[in-house]
C-alpha cells in the first residue's frame, strides 16, 4: 500500500530556480527518506531524516519534518537541468526496515 | 564493488510462461528487497530478506511469484504463468541500514 504522498504530482520550473516537493504520510516513522529517479541513474538514495529531526541539509538539499503533521518538505535550491527527475518520499515500518512509498513527484528544470 | 545488479535488464515472455530474475546485491548488505514498479507509481514491495530468510511477503503479492536467497547472496524472483498485468518494471534492493541500494530494474513485458 501507498503510504506517502507527494505533492505536487508535478512541477515544471526554470534553472536556477528553487524547487518545493511536499511528502505527507499516514502512520508513526522511525525515519524518511527521499530518493530519486531518472532514466539514466535509476533509483538513488538522497537523504534521511530521523524522527527526531526537524530539519536536515546536504548539498543543495534541504529536508524537514514535521511529525505533529505527519508531512516533509524537500528543498532544492538553484536548481539544474539534471535535477530533472522523479521524487519520492519513503518512510519505514516501525516494525521492520520495509520501505512504504508515495507515488512521486515529477520535476522538470527548464533550461 | 560496483552496487546492485540485476539480470537480465529486459524481459519480454507470452502469457503463461515462466520468469526468473536475478538480483546480486552489495555483497555486505544482509538485507534484500524486491519491488515492483508501474508507470508513474512509486515502488510496491513484494518481500524482502534478511540473510537467507524471507522475512515478509506482500499481501499483494499471489502464490504465482516466489522468491529465494539462497546462502544469502543473490536472490531470485520467479514468476509462474504470467499474466498481462505482470507487466512492470522489477526493482531489487539492498541494505545494511535503513538507507537502500537499488538496482537497475528488470523490465518485465507480458504479452
Amino acid at each position: 500500500s501507498q503510504q506517502g504522498e507527494e505533492d505536487p504530482q508535478a512541477l515544471s520550473i526554470q534553472e536556477g530556480e528553487n524547487a518545493t516537493m511536499n511528502c505527507s504520510y499516514k502512520t508513526s516513522i522511525n525515519n524518511l527518506q527521499w530518493y530519486r529517479q531518472n532514466s539514466g541513474r535509476g533509483l538513488v538514495h538522497l537523504i534521511l531524516i530521523r524522527s527526531n529531526e526537524r530539519e536536515k541539509h546536504s548539498g543543495r538539499l534541504r529536508v524537514t519534518l514535521d511529525t505533529s503533521k505527519k508531512s516533509s518538505s524537500l528543498l532544492i535550491t538553484a536548481s539544474r537541468a539534471a535535477d530533472t527527475a522523479s521524487y519520492f518520499c519513503a518512510t519505514d515500518d516501525r516494525s521492520n526496515y520495509q520501505l512504504i512509498w508515495g507515488a512521486g513527484t515529477k520535476l522538470i528544470i527548464k533550461p | 564493488d560496483t552496487g546492485v545488479s540485476q539480470d537480465p535488464r529486459h524481459k519480454i515472455t507470452k502469457r503463461g510462461q515462466n520468469v526468473t530474475f536475478r538480483c546480486d546485491p552489495i555483497s555486505e548488505h544482509n538485507r534484500l528487497y524486491w519491488y515492483r514498479q508501474t508507470l508513474g507509481q512509486g515502488p510496491e514491495f513484494l518481500t524482502y530478506f534478511q540473510n537467507e530468510a524471507q522475512l515478509e511477503k506482500s499481501r499483494l503479492l499471489s502464490d504465482r511469484f516466489s522468491a529465494e536467497r539462497p546462502k544469502g547472496s543473490f536472490s531470485t524472483l520467479e514468476i509462474q504463468r504470467t499474466e498481462q498485468g505482470d507487466s512492470a518494471m522489477y526493482l531489487c534492493a539492498s541494505s545494511e541500514g535503513y538507507e537502500q541500494y537499488f538496482g537497475p530494474g528488470t523490465r518485465l513485458t507480458v504479452t
